[in-house]
This record gives structure tokens, sequence and C-alpha cells, in this order.
């Protein structure tokens, strides 16, 4: 079992491009996640989803973030246009038939 | 309402002694709790976890904790610390009646001192 998969691993862009970050989740693992990490605030939920419907996006921080989960094996979170302070690490994370969840290694992104 | 607090934000131990990094939690209900480790530049990696039975939890890595619900408290401890523990540590609660959403403590920075 290759884990969660996120790609990229790395990204830099420019300020206004539109940045896609992936995830693909355990097989089986019917519950996603989709958090942020910064140093000033530390691990945000953004939004999770429940076999592919998204459930709760209310730290979604606004318009320019959008997350899907077309099928229950791959999932995307896109900014659009991307600023500055969205850089951050994006972790994705599974969950399975019991309450743990399964992280991704992440995507760092850096919007310059 | 679900909330994690880690006491210390920086713990700094001596190769071979123990660590103890504590956790007090609140939840209204019977909790699920857990200890994840982050090391630099990596994702959350599950240590141990918590879910209503045996409230010693035997971890990864020598790794351990103790739920005290008079104590509202879930600290994670090891006999001798190697400089592998050297990492961020988050304890996490979550309950069912939440949709089994996690809520984070803001992290504890362990240190192993060679």
């Amino acid at each position: 079992d290759a884990g969660v998969i996120q790609s990229p691993r790395h990204e830099v862009t420019e300020m206004g491009q539109e940045v896609t970050l992936r995830c693909k989740p355990i097989s089986g693992h019917n519950s996603l996640f989709w958090y942020r990490q910064t140093m000033m605030r530390g691990l945000e939920l953004l939004i999770y989803f429940n076999n592919n419907v998204p459930i709760d996006d209310s730290g979604m921080p606004e318009d320019r973030f959008s997350a899907k989960m077309p099928n229950a094996s791959f999932s995307t979170l896109k900014i659009q246009p991307s600023e500055p302070r969205d850089s951050a690490v994006y972790f994705c994370a599974g969950q399975g038939g019991t309450d743990t969840q399964y992280f991704g290694p992440g995507t760092r992104l850096t919007v310059l | 309402a679900q909330s994690v607090t880690q006491l210390d934000s920086h713990v700094s131990v001596s190769e071979g002694t123990p660590v103890l990094l504590r956790c007090n939690y609140s939840s209204s209900y019977s909790p699920s709790l857990f200890w994840y480790v982050q090391h630099p530049n990596k994702g959350l990696q599950l240590l141990l976890k918590y879910t209503s039975a045996a409230t010693l939890v035997k971890g990864i890595n020598g790794f351990e904790a103790e739920f005290k619900k008079s104590e509202t408290s879930f600290h994670l401890t090891k006999p001798s610390a190697h400089m592998s523990d050297a990492a961020e540590y988050f304890c996490v609660v979550s309950d069912l009646r939440t949709g089994n959403q996690f809520y984070f403590g803001t992290g504890t920075s362990l240190t192993v001192i060679p």
C-alpha cells in the first residue's frame, strides 16, 4: 500500500496564478480531509468529504479556494487566483472504517 | 465542544533520558485521542490512539500514553529519548458526534540533546 499520495510535493508560483493540488487517498477510505499548515496558525481544516460529498467547507478561507472529489480515489484543491498569504504546506488525509486519519506527505506551496 | 491544550510548546531532553509531552483535552462525550508525530518536511504519522479500551496505550517507537479521565489528560511518554525522536508532536481529540473531525493541539517541538 503506497499510502496517501499528494502531488506536487513542491509548488512555486507567482501571485495571480492558478494552483491545483492533488490527493489520492488510501483505497477504501471514504472520508477525505484537506488541511493547511502554517507557522502562524498551525494546522487548519479546510474542507472534508464523506463518500465524495463535501460535508463541511467552513474552513475554506475565501472563494478563491475550491475543492472537488469526483471519485473515491481522487481529490483536488484549487486556488485561483493565488496570493502570497496562501503560502503554506497543504495536507490531505483519508479516513476509513475507524476514526484514524492517515496523512499524505503534503504539498509545500510558495506564492511569490 | 472539543479542544486540546498542549502545555509545552518546546521540550528539550538529553539522549537517553525520559520524555514527557503533556496534553489536556476537553470533550463533551467519549473522545478518541491520538498522538501524531511530524518530522521536518514530512507528513503526520500516527504514534498511538486511545478509544476507550485500555487506558494505557502503547504506540510505535517505544512511546506510550495514559488516558486519565479524572484529569482530562493524555500525556505522551517514552522511557529513553533517542536522537531520532526530535520532531513536532501533536495531540488530537475527535469524537463520533462531530463526524470524527480532528481537533489539533498547537504542537510540542521535542529537541533531543546528544
